[in-house]
């Protein structure tokens, strides 16, 4: 079946340390993968993309890769702050299935002073 | 413009009665969709238009829902007869490509 699972559901690290999500997908080969920040009870925000010829794909403190061959991509935030703690969920577009986003569950992200 | 905008915010309503949401996208996105979320879970995808027309609809999308984008510029989402399982977040988002989507805040929907 197709799958794209967030490996943890939490994730809990101190000021200034880099936080590292995880989002591992099966049985899809999209052209590329997109990570959203989600604060409570607000939708979604587009944060990055990467497309399947990039490695990694920097904006300022975020940075993403992405692996075709593991079908893994990871997210990392460094010199994290408070400011960061959100639900940061990854996403694909199935490419011949449609041109919605499938989504994972999401990993929320705490990060403490 | 100041993005996607949603309406209602809430809404309760008791099991069996009809309720409708309205999303109205960026005013440039030719695309808009719907997806569901309920807790603990990512969004799911419901339906898609390009302009007027209504492209793709999820298997969650029961015979119950329907939706509409008349003049390609808002849409509604009606639910028929709800039942408590519609409980959930709906989020309207729009776009102009095939790669970043705006979302909107969302309905959040109570069904007692």
């Amino acid at each position: 079946s197709q799958k794209i699972e967030q490996n943890s559901e939490a994730l809990n690290i101190q000021e200034g340390k880099t936080a590292t999500l995880t989002c591992n997908y099966t049985n899809y080969s999209p052209a590329y993968l997109q990570w959203y920040r989600q604060d409570p009870g607000r939708g979604p925000v587009f944060l990055l993309l990467i497309r399947e010829n990039e490695k990694e794909k920097r904006k300022e403190r975020l940075k993403v890769t992405f692996d075709t061959t593991l079908k893994q991509s990871l997210f990392h935030i460094t010199a994290s702050q408070p400011a960061d703690s959100a639900t940061y969920l990854c996403a694909l577009v199935p490419g011949q299935a449609g041109t919605a986003l499938i989504f994972g569950k999401g990993t929320t992200l705490s990060v403490s002073s | 413009d100041t993005g996607v905008s949603q309406d209602p915010r809430h809404k309760i309503t008791k099991r069996g009665q009809n309720v409708t949401f309205r999303c109205d996208p960026i005013s440039e996105h030719n695309r808009l969709y719907w997806y569901r979320q309920t807790l603990g879970q990512g969004p799911e995808f419901l339906t898609y238009f390009q302009n007027e027309a209504q492209l793709e609809k999820s298997r969650l999308l029961s015979d119950r829902f329907s939706a509409e984008r008349p003049k390609g510029s808002f849409s509604t989402l009606e639910i028929q007869r709800t039942e408590q399982g519609d409980s959930a977040m709906y989020l309207c988002a729009s776009s102009a490509d095939l790669v970043e989507q705006f979302f909107g805040p969302g309905t959040r929907l109570t069904v007692l």
